[in-house]
C-alpha cells in the first residue's frame, strides 16, 4: 500500500491554457474523488466515480472541467481554458466501499496557481 | 444541503494543555463523521472516525464522541503536544460517501 499519489505537485500556468492533473489511488479502491481546496476552506467536494463510472458532480465542476478514469484505475482531472479563479489545491482520494462502510485517503495535492 | 461548521480559529495554547475543538453538523439521514488533520506541507490525514450515534473515535490521544442529539462531534485531547500544531477538519459524509468538511481550525501548541 503506497498510498495515493498525484501528479504534478505543483503547476503554473497562464490563464487560458489547459491543465490536466494525474490521480493514482491505493490499488484495489474502487471509488475514487475529486476535492477542490482554496485557502483557509476545507476541501469541497468536485466528482467522484466508482470503477471507471463518473456517478456524481459538483455544481462547483463547470464545463470547463472534465474528469476521466479509464479502466477504473487512476483519474485525470482536466481544467480547459483556466481562469485565476481556478486558483487552488486540487486533491484526490480514494476508499474501497464495503458493504455502507468506507474512509477516503487522501493524496498530497496538486497545487494550481493560474496567472 | 449537508453543512459542517467548526469552531473560529486559530487556536493557541501551551503543551500539555486540553484542547477543545467544536464541531456541529446539519445533514439529512446517518451521516459518519470524521476528524481529519492536515500538518504543515502535508495532505490530510485521518484522524478518527465515528459512524453512529453514541460512538466514540479515537487515536493518538484523540477522542471524539457522535452525538446526535446535539448534532456534534467535539474533538478533544486531554494533554496536546508541540508536534499537534496543524490545521483539523471536521467532516461528514452522505449515503453516496460523499464529504463535506469544515472550514478548518488551525491549532498552534507552544512549548
Amino acid at each position: 500500500d503506497t498510498g495515493v499519489s498525484q501528479n504534478p505537485r505543483h503547476k503554473i500556468t497562464k490563464r487560458g491554457q489547459n491543465v490536466t492533473f494525474r490521480c493514482d489511488p491505493i490499488s484495489e479502491h474502487n471509488r475514487l474523488y475529486w476535492y477542490r481546496q482554496t485557502l483557509g476552506q476545507g476541501p469541497e467536494f468536485l466528482t467522484y466515480f466508482q470503477n471507471e463510472a463518473q456517478l456524481e458532480k459538483s455544481r462547483l465542476l463547470s464545463d470547463r472541467f472534465s474528469a476521466e478514469r479509464p479502466k477504473g484505475s487512476f483519474s485525470t482531472l482536466e481544467i480547459q481554458r483556466t481562469e485565476q479563479g481556478d486558483s487552488a489545491m486540487y486533491l484526490c482520494a480514494s476508499s474501497l466501499l464495503a458493504g455502507y462502510q468506507e474512509t477516503q485517503y487522501f493524496g498530497p495535492g496538486t497545487r494550481l496557481l493560474v496567472l | 444541503g449537508d453543512s459542517v461548521t467548526q469552531m473560529e480559529g486559530p487556536v493557541t495554547l501551551s503543551e500539555e494543555a486540553f484542547l477543545t475543538i467544536n464541531c456541529t453538523y446539519t445533514a439529512t439521514g446517518y451521516p459518519s463523521l470524521f476528524w481529519y488533520v492536515q500538518y504543515p506541507g502535508e495532505g490530510l490525514q485521518l484522524l478518527l472516525k465515528a459512524t453512529k450515534a453514541d460512538d466514540k473515535g479515537s487515536n493518538k490521544g484523540f477522542e471524539a464522541t457522535y452525538r446526535k442529539e446535539t448534532t456534534s462531534f467535539h474533538l478533544e485531547k486531554g494533554s496536546v503536544q508541540v508536534s499537534d500544531s496543524a490545521v483539523y477538519f471536521c467532516a461528514l459524509s452522505d449515503s453516496y460517501g460523499k464529504l463535506t468538511f469544515g472550514q478548518g481550525t488551525i491549532l498552534t501548541v507552544h512549548p
